[in-house]
């Protein structure tokens, strides 16, 4: 069975880009979530989707945003890009609110 | 607001050593708790999940205790190994925070051959 998956691995954007990241999730799982693992800071919580409805949000500006579609996929756009959004951003899926399973991430760099 | 710690933040130890990793948070109205393995720059593999009506869970060389009403989980590593180096994070989920997973800051395992 394939795991969460997440693309691209790398992005390279410079100061004030819009980043968008995309990731499946395990088959059959509903929900989505999107974490935010800077350096020093630890995990976040961003956003978490469920059958294609946003259900929580963490402490984050409106210029972080995303969607869930209808085969359960999610895309997050971060819009006007800062320097301290560099970070590894992680993709985690579950059926509602059981385990969540990781993607392996994508690794966004602000220039 | 829920909060988790997690110490040491870092533990060296020789290879073949029993180890504990502990992991504190501050709302017991929990609803699961989670142990993950980060190994630099890479996702997370989840280890162990503990529901909140349960006490421990086991899987291999890994053991996960739960005690809600102190607010504390460890993980027992038995006969550690160089390739069980990496860092290992402890999550919580509740009731009243959506489906969102709060994560403690994680401790750096190094086992030495």
């Amino acid at each position: 069975e394939a795991g969460v998956t997440q693309s691209p691995t790398h992005l390279i954007k410079t100061r004030g880009q819009q980043a968008t990241l995309r990731c499946s999730p395990i088959s059959g799982h509903t929900s989505v979530y999107w974490y935010q693992q800077a350096l020093g800071l630890g995990l976040q919580f961003l956003l978490w989707y469920d059958e294609g409805e946003e259900r929580n949000r963490g402490n984050f500006p409106p210029r972080f945003s995303g969607r869930q579609f209808p085969n359960y996929s999610s895309e997050l756009n971060v819009n006007a890009l800062e320097l301290e959004d560099s970070a590894l951003y992680l993709c985690a899926s579950s059926l509602k609110t059981y385990e969540q399973y990781f993607g392996p991430g994508t690794r966004l760099t602000v220039t | 607001k829920q909060e988790v710690t997690q110490i040491p933040a870092a533990l060296s130890v020789p290879e073949g050593e029993n180890l504990v990793l502990n992991c504190s948070f501050t709302d017991s109205a929990i609803y699961n708790l989670q142990w993950f393995r980060q190994d630099p720059g890479k996702g997370l593999t989840s280890l162990l999940l503990i529901q909140s009506s349960q006490r421990e869970q086991t899987s291999g060389r890994l053991n996960a205790s739960l005690d809600k009403s102190s607010g504390r989980s460890t993980l027992y590593i038995a006969a550690s190994q160089p390739g069980d180096s990496a860092t290992y994070l402890c999550a919580v989920s509740s009731y009243n925070q959506g489906g969102k997973l709060i994560f403690g800051q994680g401790t750096e395992l190094s086992v030495k051959p």
